[in-house]
């Protein structure tokens, strides 16, 4: 199993500022993902975070907008850049703690809550 | 690309009725999960499916992975408060990343 913690919880930004969401993972874990969760909608992978190197973005996210770093196994953040109303959701760390080829149970943590104004 | 659909998309039941969500695929799964999201929390997963034709069951959860794989429902028996909330299934992309349906949102009536 794996906890997860994710701060801030919430935040509320201004137009055109930047903000970083850490992913604190309590155990070593072979796949890290970033989500994001629209009011009263499902979950959309933004990206995979690689250890050590890029990540892989899903079609309709870029780096330029969503940087994510991950230096180890444990943990990873994700930065929304240039925000505006839109940007306005719920982005959700989760893990994976089984080998390649194993879509065994994914792990959420909390959440951040942002809301642009 | 593989995509999960799941219908209905609300269900407002009466405390004590039964009630089943449905998952489809477009193609064939080779797994399929189950995840719970009360309202204001985070996705917690349930259960994973394997094999065709698999029923497992959760104290009043039934779960059930159709026999080519493409399907998936979750029935809830003898519904009760602590039941609320949004419930996704999810299939494999590829070897590790998951789609999500757009889950079915329950509310229930005291």
């Amino acid at each position: 199993s794996a906890v997860i913690s994710q701060k801030p919880s919430r935040d509320i930004c201004q137009r055109g500022t930047s903000l970083t969401i850490q992913c604190q993972v309590d155990s070593q874990v072979t796949m890290m993902f970033w989500y994001r969760q629209q009011p009263g909608q499902s979950l959309t992978l933004i990206a995979t975070a690689n250890q050590g190197s890029e990540a892989t973005y899903e079609s309709g996210f870029v780096i330029d907008k969503f940087p994510i770093s991950r230096p180890n196994l444990t943990f990873s953040t994700l930065t929304v850049s240039n925000m505006s109303p839109e940007d306005s959701s719920i982005y959700l760390c989760s893990a994976l703690t089984g080998g390649a080829g194993d879509t065994g149970e994914l792990f959420f943590g909390e959440g951040s809550r942002l809301t642009v104004l | 690309g593989q995509q999960v659909m799941q219908i209905p998309q609300y269900q407002h039941v009466q405390e004590g009725e039964d009630f089943t969500t449905y998952c489809n695929s477009s193609t064939t799964l080779s797994n399929i999960q189950w995840y719970k999201q009360r309202p204001g929390g985070h996705p917690v997963f349930l259960i994973q499916l394997v094999k065709s034709g698999e029923v497992k069951k959760q104290k009043r959860l039934t779960f059930q992975f159709g026999e080519a794989k493409k399907n998936s429902s979750l029935h809830i028996t003898a519904t009760q408060t602590t039941d609320v909330g949004t419930y996704f299934c999810a299939g494999p992309v590829n070897d590790y990343k998951l789609s999500f349906g757009a889950g079915t949102t329950v509310t229930v009536r005291a």
